[in-house]
């Protein structure tokens, strides 16, 4: 079954940091550029950043450039987020995607 | 950014009759490979969202055949042509041409 399956997430104070991951399978992991895309509480859909198959590049969208890094590891079929400097405004669940297939999601909420 | 905007936000459907969405964005999703790149997503209530249909008109496996979508250019409309119950939830289009990617704001379904 393909199927993608976050965790990592959790209750995080203002400026401190937590990473995801994302475990992949059912289809060749290292084939795939993947996504994160996260879901405040309540809103709609922002796309947070973006690797490709090999890893060699990666965009960010602006609200957590130089604070967020994506990575993967293809031998452990496994996607990542490292999620630094938090800001409540970072509260969301936040989705691993495969082109058209998305994970459950896990909460990050940034709070004192 | 390329803005996407969807109307109406709210869509209130008699069972079995038909549903449409628009989406609009401020520059034109035609991408230099010839191909437009817009998606739309259905997310259930207290689901992850998936994604029903790809570069305009291509439905996703698994996506029942009253969907379809249409579009060129700008402008872009989700159709159900019979709605169902199952129907219900936030539809969201999203545009792959530019980075970084960015989500109209939902329309959301609900039975009459």
């Amino acid at each position: 079954e393909v199927q993608l399956l976050e965790s990592g997430g959790g209750l995080v104070q203002p400026g401190g940091s937590l990473r995801l991951s994302c475990v992949a399978s059912g289809f060749t992991f290292s084939n795939y550029a993947m996504t994160w895309v996260r879901q405040a509480p309540g809103k709609g859909l922002q796309w947070v950043s973006v690797i490709t198959d090999s890893g060699g590049s990666t965009k960010y969208a602006d609200s957590v450039k130089g604070r967020f890094t994506i990575s993967r590891d293809n031998s452990k079929n496994t996607l990542y987020l490292q999620m630094n400097s938090l800001r409540a405004e970072d509260t969301a669940v936040y989705y691993c995607v495969k082109a058209g297939l998305w994970g459950q999601g896990t909460l990050v909420t940034v709070s004192s | 950014d390329v803005v996407m905007t969807q109307s109406p936000l709210s869509l209130p459907v008699t069972l079995g009759q038909p549903a449409s969405i628009s989406c609009r964005s401020n520059q034109s999703l035609l991408y230099s490979d010839g191909n437009t790149y817009l998606n739309w997503f259905q997310q259930r209530p207290g689901q992850s969202p998936r994604r029903l249909i790809y570069q305009v008109s291509n439905r996703d496996s698994g996506v029942p055949d009253r969907f379809s979508g249409s579009g060129s250019g700008t402008d872009f409309t989700l159709k159900i042509s019979r709605v169902e119950a199952e129907d219900v939830g936030v539809y969201y289009c999203m545009q792959g041409a530019y980075w970084p990617r960015t989500f109209g704001q939902g329309t959301k379904v609900e039975i009459k």
